[in-house]
């Protein structure tokens, strides 16, 4: 059964860096396209970045997080990580994790972590 | 990457069909068949319901359906039901290599 569960999450004052965790099961994450989004308090979902596999690895992220987060596996606990640098109070959301298909849409996503920035 | 354009709302009564605009751009929606759409219910994680603009995943009912003309893309829900009440967000990849959400839709059953 695939899985992805999140940790990680929880109130950064503006400025901070935080680490979130989304361990997957039911399949593996080093061959397999995964994504990051996020959904602000109230508002819709945005897609914070993506990453896939082969030629390296590429990561893309959106312009609102670049610069300051990144996006890491590490194939040996398959887990998927996002780290959170420079947190600014607009970064408060749901942070969602979740695999990528072939097809090109998102079947599996994690629960959830709520991030919040405030001093 | 601006977000697609979705009504903010649609609503009906039960049976009948609410269709949801999806609106985006020739680098988006207009360049890919690769338009998805999301069913969200309130405090819980998005739910895959049409993929590649008009295929559903296994289990979702044959009442949603999904289309696209030029940079638009649309789901139509026939013969609505209570359970539908949800939030409603399409995707679409980009020539980005990335995704973009829509702004989302709220469908009310009366």
């Amino acid at each position: 059964e695939v899985q992805l569960v999140q940790s990680g999450g929880g109130l950064v004052q503006p400025g901070g860096s935080l680490r979130l965790s989304c361990a997957a099961s039911g399949f593996s994450v080093s061959n397999t396209f995964m994504t990051w989004v996020r959904q602000a308090p109230g508002k819709g979902l945005e897609s914070v970045s993506v990453l896939y596999t082969g030629g390296g690895g590429i990561t893309y992220y959106a312009d609102s997080v670049k610069g300051r987060f990144s996006s890491s596996r590490d194939n040996s606990k398959n887990t998927l990580y996002l780290h959170m640098t420079s947190l600014r109070p607009e970064d408060t959301a749901v942070y969602y994790c979740a695999r990528v298909t072939r097809q090109y849409y998102f079947d599996f996503w994690g629960q959830g972590l709520v991030v919040s920035v405030s001093s | 990457q601006s977000a697609l354009t979705q009504p903010p709302s649609v609503s009906g009564s039960p049976g009948q069909s609410v269709t949801i605009s999806c609106t985006g751009s020739t680098s988006d929606i207009g360049n890919y068949y690769r338009v998805s759409w999301y069913q969200q219910s309130p405090g819980t994680a998005p739910k895959i319901i049409m993929y590649e603009v008009s295929s559903r995943p296994s289990g979702v009912p044959g009442r949603f359906s999904g289309s696209k003309s030029g940079n638009t893309a649309s789901l139509t829900i026939s013969g609505l039901q209570a359970e539908d009440e949800a939030d409603y967000y399409c995707s679409s990849y980009t020539d980005s290599s990335t995704y973009v959400f829509g702004t989302g839709t709220k469908v009310t059953v009366l």
